[in-house]
């Protein structure tokens, strides 16, 4: 069965540092992977996703994914960290037509 | 862009009311979504429909029901409003065909059950 474990419901860094949320998944079948952001009072917008095209994923402002088979999991990362960033963020994996969402990882962004 | 319009931002309900939350989408996505959104639970599906007329029960679909009549638009209904289900409602929306599996999703509806 398809699941997802996001590491740390609250994540805070300072402007300019590498912000670093963590996403480990299980699945019995090539998983599809996600990360959606959620900012306050908003829907969820897609970061970025995988297909298994290639194991590390560009997404938007930014940010990127690595995709590792061995430690199953699929890290986001940003390099540094802008005040903009601070919101919800969700790993997700598909089980198709549904996905199986993470219970979030809220990151704050402190001047 | 694919817009899913959510009919409602906020919605203050009573107990034992029967409530309709409606959800719009401009793409002609084939499946649509209701999820409920909880702190420290994440999304938890209620239900989705593969496409007109055709539903499916999700994770959590007790005290609920939806109805598609239309390829655009999904309703979700709460029979008889309680107290826990104050939440936060989202919809989404996925193309099927030549499609990458992605959610389009709604700016969510806040429901308060008094």
């Amino acid at each position: 069965a398809q699941s997802v474990t996001q590491l740390g419901s609250h994540v805070s860094v300072s402007e300019g540092a590498l912000v670093l949320l963590r996403c480990n998944y299980s699945s019995s079948v090539p998983p599809y992977l996600f990360w959606y952001v959620q900012y306050p009072n908003q829907g969820l917008q897609l970061l970025l996703k995988y297909t298994s095209a290639a194991t590390l994923v560009k997404g938007i402002n930014g940010f990127e994914a690595e995709f590792k088979k061995s430690e199953t999991s699929f890290h986001l990362t940003k390099p540094s960290a802008h005040m903009s960033d601070a919101a919800e963020y969700f790993c997700a994996v598909s089980f198709s037509p549904k996905l199986i969402f993470g219970t979030g990882t809220r990151l704050q962004v402190f001047p | 862009d694919v817009k899913v319009t959510q009919s409602s931002r906020y919605l203050v309900k009573r107990t034992g009311e029967k409530v309709f939350l409606e959800c719009v989408q401009d793409m002609d996505h084939e499946n649509m979504f209701w999820y409920r959104q909880d702190p420290g639970l994440g999304l938890r599906l209620i239900y989705f429909s593969y496409d007109v007329k055709m539903k499916e029960k999700g994770d959590i679909p007790e005290g609920y029901s939806v109805s598609r009549e239309k390829k655009e638009r999904f309703s979700l209904i709460l029979e008889s409003a309680s107290t826990n289900q104050t939440s936060m409602y989202l919809c989404a929306s996925r193309r099927v065909i030549g499609g990458e599996n992605i959610q389009y999703f709604g700016a969510g509806t806040r429901l308060s059950v008094l």
